[in-house]
């Protein structure tokens, strides 16, 4: 079966570092992406992973390891627009991409 | 537009009717996905487009769902005999290519209530 594993909710401070962890288990694996998701608002794109190891893109890192299958999303430097949902997404077998239902994350000061 | 658009934004239908969702990709994007989105869920896979076919609908979660996208740009989800249970946001997305390493670009969804 296909599954993605991510934490409901997470709470941070500005300012501070928060790490948002991501398990899976899919048919096939094409690449992984996490996603943004202001409330009332459609998924922004935010990473993606193919290869082991991390991607750092500004304030934003996503790590993959596939022979574990995990991922985590590092965001540094919190600020408090980045409360948001945080979808991680599998493309496995026929690229077709499949969600986790995501983390909260509140950013408090 | 630049971006994917999706109408109407919201419907509002009795348990029984028959509902359409447009979605007007991206210019040139060839693939189109369609999500299905609760409250505090993530998106949930329904249908993908390469072209004018659908290369996988293993998502439909039943007989009532059909989609269309008959010249390869604009496309059409179709629900017959709506239920309550359908009620959800109906996320569009459009990728330049059906290859995995294209970011999906979402439309804003169009939210259906079903009375």
């Amino acid at each position: 079966g296909q599954n993605i594993d991510q934490p409901t909710e997470m709470t941070a401070t500005e300012g501070a570092i928060v790490q948002i962890n991501c398990t899976y288990q899919t048919s096939g694996f094409n690449g992984l992406f996490w996603y943004q998701q202001h409330a009332g608002e459609a998924p922004t794109f935010l990473s993606y992973n193919v290869l082991d190891g991390l991607e750092e893109k500004g304030r934003f890192s996503s790590f993959l390891s596939r022979s574990k299958g995990y991922s985590y999303l590092l965001l540094k430097e919190l600020q408090m627009k980045d409360s948001a949902s945080y979808l991680c997404a599998v493309s496995g077998g026929g690229f077709k991409t499949i969600f986790g239902a995501g983390t909260r994350l509140f950013v408090k000061a | 537009g630049a971006g994917v658009s999706q109408t109407p934004s919201n419907k509002v239908t009795e348990k029984g009717k028959y509902v359409e969702l447009r979605c007007d990709p991206i210019s040139g994007h060839t693939a189109l996905y369609w999500y299905r989105q609760s409250l505090g869920q993530g998106p949930e896979f329904l249908i993908y487009f390469q072209g004018t076919g659908a290369a996988d609908d293993s998502g439909l979660p039943n007989d009532r769902f059909f989609a269309v996208r008959p010249e390869g740009s604009v496309s059409t989800l179709k629900i017959q005999r709506t239920e309550r249970g359908d009620s959800a946001v109906y996320l569009c997305a459009s990728s330049p290519s059906g290859r995995s390493t294209g970011e999906l670009f979402f439309g804003e969804g169009s939210r259906l209530t079903v009375l």
